[in-house]
Order: C-alpha cells, then sequence, then structure tokens
C-alpha cells in the first residue's frame, strides 16, 4: 500500500531534550516536506527537499533540522525543543518534477508537546 | 505576495442541503489551487486541484471547485450534505511568486447537523 509513515504518532518530551521525528515513503517520490498545523493558522512549511541531499528552508524552520539521505526518508530533528515547538506535525511526499501541481501525500501526524 | 483567505472558520450545514466553502487567493501569475480535506484525527487528502485547465474542477466525494480569476476565488461546493463530509478544508493557492510553494488558508471547519 501506498504510504506516508511517521513515528512516532504522538510524543511528550522537555524544553531542550533532543528529539527526531522519522518520516518514510513508500512510492519513490522525489519531493518531500515537514509542515506544522497549529489552530488559526492552517500548515506552515518548515522544511522541503526536492530530492537526496537537497533540503531547503520554508516559512518556519528555526529550530529545526532535517536530513535526506536517502530518496524515501526525510527525519525532522528538533536539538533543543521549546514550548513553542508545541504542535501537530506532518511529513508530505509528492513525484516531484512539475511539484506545484503535484499532489502531496500526507502521513498521518506527529502531536508533540514540549513542557 | 501570495496568500490565501477562507472567509469562514467554521460553517454549519443541515444533511442533505448544499455546502458552500469560500475561499480567495491573491496571486500574480497563474495560480496552481488545491482543496484539501482533513477529517478528524487524520491526515490530509487531496480533494480537487486546479491547474490552468478547466475551470470547474470535480474532485472525490462530490465536490467540486470553480477558478474564478477575476473574483480571485475557488469556492467549494457540494449539491448535498452527508454525515460523513464533517472535517475541515483548507484551500491551497501555489505559484512562481512562492516559488511553487505550496500556501495553505488558514481552514474551514464544516459541521453536518442531523
Amino acid at each position: 500500500e501506498a504510504q506516508v509513515t511517521q513515528n512516532p504518532r504522538y510524543l511528550i518530551t522537555v524544553t531542550g531534550k533532543k528529539l527526531t521525528v522519522t518520516c518514510s515513503q513508500n512510492m519513490n517520490h522525489e519531493y518531500m516536506s515537514w509542515y506544522r498545523q497549529d489552530p488559526g493558522l492552517g500548515l506552515r512549511q518548515i522544511y522541503y527537499s526536492m530530492n537526496v541531499e537537497v533540503t531547503d528552508k520554508g516559512d518556519v524552520p528555526e529550530g529545526y533540522k532535517v536530513s535526506r539521505k536517502e530518496k524515501r526518508n526525510f527525519p525532522l530533528i528538533l536539538e533543543s525543543p521549546s514550548p513553542n515547538q508545541t504542535s501537530l506535525y506532518f511529513c508530505a511526499s509528492s513525484r516531484g518534477g512539475s511539484w506545484s501541481t503535484d499532489t502531496q501525500y500526507f502521513g498521518p501526524g506527529t502531536r508533540l508537546t514540549v513542557l | 505576495a501570495q496568500s490565501v483567505t477562507q472567509l469562514d472558520s467554521h460553517v454549519s450545514v443541515s444533511e442533505g442541503t448544499p455546502v458552500l466553502l469560500r475561499c480567495n487567493y491573491s496571486s500574480s501569475y497563474s495560480p496552481s489551487l488545491f482543496w484539501y480535506v482533513q477529517h478528524p484525527n487524520k491526515g490530509l487528502q487531496l480533494l480537487l486541484k486546479y491547474t490552468s485547465a478547466a475551470t470547474l474542477v470535480k474532485g472525490i466525494n462530490g465536490f467540486e471547485a470553480e477558478f474564478k480569476k477575476s473574483e480571485t476565488s475557488f469556492h467549494l461546493t457540494k449539491p448535498s450534505a452527508h454525515m460523513s463530509d464533517a472535517a475541515e478544508y483548507f484551500c491551497v493557492v501555489s505559484d512562481r511568486n512562492s516559488n511553487y510553494q505550496l500556501i495553505w488558508g488558514a481552514g474551514t471547519k464544516l459541521i453536518i447537523k442531523p
């Protein structure tokens, strides 16, 4: 089954404790992206990647890191989480090429709480 | 700068009545426009998209949207609401000005009354 998976689905942590949220897709998609969703703000893009070893900042990259060492995986790293990073996070992938018009496929989301 | 405005944060309709979710956008170039749906505690799913072909776009689950350039609108409609339509709906725009990144509206929560 074609899908985007994220782990963990739920995470409660404390300020400053490094964490990684994994994202994996099995559709051989070139383009992957991370978003955060906050009430009343829609989705805001954190980072995106157009292919292996190619990443770029989205609208709200501060406090986050990503890497794209393999095509299928795109982990999101919070080196020193803070309470303002409490949010719902989504990973997405799309085929690439004409990625402005491609359909994005989303993971189920990771709800992160930073105390 | 590009932007998307969803004119209603909440819309409440009775089951069996028409649905209208409003979206206005600003774009300097020919935009691509999307509607995504998010059911409670679920991920996001594409409903439909406009990419400079027919201005009336049909999507899944009986939804459709019409691109009106003169009004800079891309409203989502459905003739008859079903209980399973209860969800949050997001209007999204993409164009050259945004480097083809997706710009998301704040979302409209659709409530279906029995």
